[in-house]
């Protein structure tokens, strides 16, 4: 089972809301990583996991927070976002008892702010 | 400066066809990972094939398979046979200097979109 579920697919959101995206994962992987893809362009990495730890912030603004309560699920919190931010939200996992492993992503959360 | 380079940003190929997309890297780590993704217009990031820097034998999966040349530093996706269903954004990506413990940065080309013809 290589699977991994991100929730929701589609989320559309005002410049004062406040949402979260939720990323799950059942391969016992103990890496978990954000990405943010604009159209047309490859992902950018915004956050990194290892054992439930951040290990990596590619200087992401304030207004993104992520979140891993567990090793099995990352969040990413949401708030006082930007029409700019509107992007596809992609998170992956990956082994880290393995050098260099690949990296599983989910289908991804659509964002719009509006 | 650019990790990975893609050169083509869109290639045809028709169906039942081989094709060739390219990709060059640069890193001064011995260990690094070298990966191509599928993107279809649904989004999802599909794993198509993975290569290490020490491993000796070109990988393939199927129908893909990886030609590495690491002297040149690429490390190309041939698809053979292709079908319409091929047809997606394909990106090389690549990580290097895993430390035990610590996951490391998956860095992406910027892409490839590939479509198959009748």
């Amino acid at each position: 089972d290589t699977e991994v579920t991100q929730t929701p697919k589609h989320l559309v959101m005002g410049m004062t809301n406040k949402k979260s995206l939720k990323c799950e994962q059942h391969m016992g992987h103990r890496a978990m990583y954000w990405y943010k893809q604009k159209a047309k362009k490859p992902p950018e990495l915004m956050f990194v996991y290892s054992y439930e730890k951040l290990s990596i912030n590619e200087s992401v603004p304030s207004r993104f927070s992520p979140e891993c309560p567990n090793s099995s699920l990352l969040n990413l919190h949401l708030h006082a976002l930007q029409p700019e931010d509107s992007a596809l939200y992609l998170c992956a996992s990956s082994q880290l008892d393995r050098p260099n492993t690949e990296a599983f992503f989910g289908q991804g959360t659509r964002l719009t702010v509006v | 400066a650019q990790k990975i380079t893609q050169t083509q940003p869109g290639m045809f190929v028709q169906e039942k066809e081989a094709v060739t997309l390219d990709c060059t890297y640069d890193t001064s780590d011995q260990s690094y990972g070298l990966f191509w993704y599928k993107q279809p217009s649904s989004g999802e990031m599909i794993f198509l094939i993975y290569q290490g820097s020490y491993d000796e034998q070109n990988a393939t999966e199927g129908r893909y398979s990886l030609n590495f040349q690491k002297a040149r530093k690429s490390a190309n996706l041939v698809i053979s046979a292709s079908q319409l269903g091929d047809s997606a954004m394909y990106f090389c990506a690549m990580r290097e200097g895993s430390l035990t413990g610590t996951a490391s940065k998956l860095t992406f080309g910027t892409g490839t979109r590939l479509q198959v013809m009748l």
